[in-house]
């Protein structure tokens, strides 16, 4: 089982749709969990931390579940823009900031 | 205050030749992770270095590959014989003391 799992994707949505992407990762001891979005055959930028309470970003809201060990990002009012792979990622426990990616969900938004 | 660069941007190699990669971590971190990313999967972890030290290579393979951080200079990730299977996007990250890494530009490596 991979640590990192997420929805394959690829999501093609209008402007101005909602989306959300889910993802769950296998270490119920890991410390540490973000969004980060990456652009075709670009580096990885963080998009966000995820917090259990929740924590929102304008038109992001990120949501952590750690008894299902299940995390979520939903995005509101796409924008062209917003067209790009979404990594889930977690840090294991130990200490120092090692990040597990997953493989990447695909989001599309058309005109 | 630059990024983390990252060089040379593309590596063209053939089959059995080496490869050296390159990272510049941003200025004041003495922390550097490598990460590779095959087409079409995401990144995965490879090593974690400091000055002079290597902390984790967990996720290096256990042949051809090596890496290090002196304490003058980049961080090199070097790729001894380079396979087909080598090709791939490198991706490094720097950080000083805080959860947040900060990502190169990545070299793209070929191998013909």
């Amino acid at each position: 089982r991979k640590e990192v799992e997420q929805d394959p994707g690829p999501f093609n949505v209008p402007e101005g749709a909602t989306v959300a992407f889910n993802c769950t990762y296998s270490n119920s001891a890991s410390q540490s969990f973000f969004w980060y979005r990456q652009d075709c055959r670009k580096e990885p930028k963080l998009l966000m931390s995820v917090y259990s309470s929740g924590n929102e970003d304008g038109r992001f809201t990120a949501q952590l579940n750690r008894a299902s060990q299940y995390i979520s990002l939903l995005i509101r009012d796409s924008k062209l823009s917003d067209s790009a792979t979404y990594l889930c990622v977690v840090t294991p426990s130990g200490g120092y900031n090692k990040l597990i990616f997953g493989a990447g969900t695909r989001l599309a938004v058309h005109p | 205050n630059a990024g983390v660069m990252q060089n040379p941007r593309h590596l063209v190699r053939r089959r059995g030749q080496e490869a050296r990669l390159r990272c510049s971590p941003m200025k004041g971190h003495s922390h550097v992770y490598w990460y590779r990313q095959l087409p079409e999967e995401g990144l995965k972890f490879m090593v974690y270095l400091q000055k002079e030290n290597i902390i984790d290579e967990s996720g290096m393979p256990k042949e051809r590959f090596s890496a290090e951080f002196p304490k003058e200079g980049p961080s090199i990730l070097r790729i001894q014989q380079v396979v087909r299977g080598d090709s791939a996007a490198y991706f490094c990250a720097s950080f000083f003391s805080t959860d947040t890494q900060y990502f190169g530009p990545g070299t793209r490596l070929t191998v013909l």
